[in-house]
């Protein structure tokens, strides 16, 4: 059983947007501007996308955006693409000090 | 740019040892903390724990008395040993550097260790 909370399923037409959320506690994801999120295609490794709640690495499209709310964090994927289709998973700090826990991960279908 | 390979032995025996390497190419190695994430089949992503070049390590607390990790950052060699093993540390074993803010922005690609007789 994963520490945080992700549906397991989330879908979109492409253009579309859609929103994905992380829900964790007080002590993850409400306790720390910690908050990342990995995109993972079959057979690859993750790939970061968002990290410390909204920042996005160099090269990750604007397409992408996160944001917390209490002990829940979100991402939204806009301008669906047939690319975005995959696994993603969000992280945050907590549980222990040093400890980087996850979400059971969210399969996103591009219909 | 950055670039981690992971390599070991694809089947291990209960109760045996794994032990993984990845090779790391980062001429800024010792300045980063360096770690160990996995993957069971069809499942999510655990953290296992990460190493810092000064031989500072942090282990996951469910994994923590089985686990081994250590950083030869002139080498660029990172390096796992998880022992008695079982069934249940079958997973794809990643290799990533770690960032202050406890993210990860560069993976190996990842190799996958099954535990069988």
């Amino acid at each position: 059983q994963s520490a945080l909370t992700q549906p397991p399923s989330a879908s979109g037409s492409p253009g579309q947007s859609v929103t994905i959320s992380c829900t964790g506690t007080s002590g993850d994801v409400g306790g720390y501007e910690y908050v990342s999120w990995y995109q993972q295609h079959p057979d690859k490794a993750p790939k970061l996308i968002i990290y410390e709640v909204t920042k996005r690495p160099s090269g990750v499209p604007d397409r992408f955006s996160g944001s917390k709310s209490g002990n829940t964090a979100s991402l939204t994927v806009s301008g669906l693409q047939d690319e975005d289709e995959g696994d993603y998973y969000c992280s945050s700090h907590g549980g222990a000090k040093n400890l980087v826990v996850f979400g059971g991960g969210t399969k996103l279908t591009v219909l | 740019q950055v670039q981690l390979q992971e390599s070991g032995p694809g089947l291990v025996k209960p109760s045996e040892t794994l032990s993984l390497t990845c090779s790391v190419s980062d001429f800024s190695i010792a300045s980063y903390y360096w770690s160990w994430l996995r993957q069971p089949p069809g499942k999510g992503l655990q953290y296992i724990g990460r190493v810092y070049a000064s031989g500072t390590t942090f282990y996951n607390p469910s994994l923590q008395s089985r686990v081994t990790m250590s950083l030869d950052a002139s080498g660029g060699l990172l390096s796992l040993r998880l022992s008695a093993v079982t069934a249940a540390d079958t997973a794809v074993y990643f290799c990533a550097r770690s960032r202050p803010a406890y993210f990860f922005d560069y993976w190996g690609q990842g190799v996958l260790v099954s535990v069988a007789s």
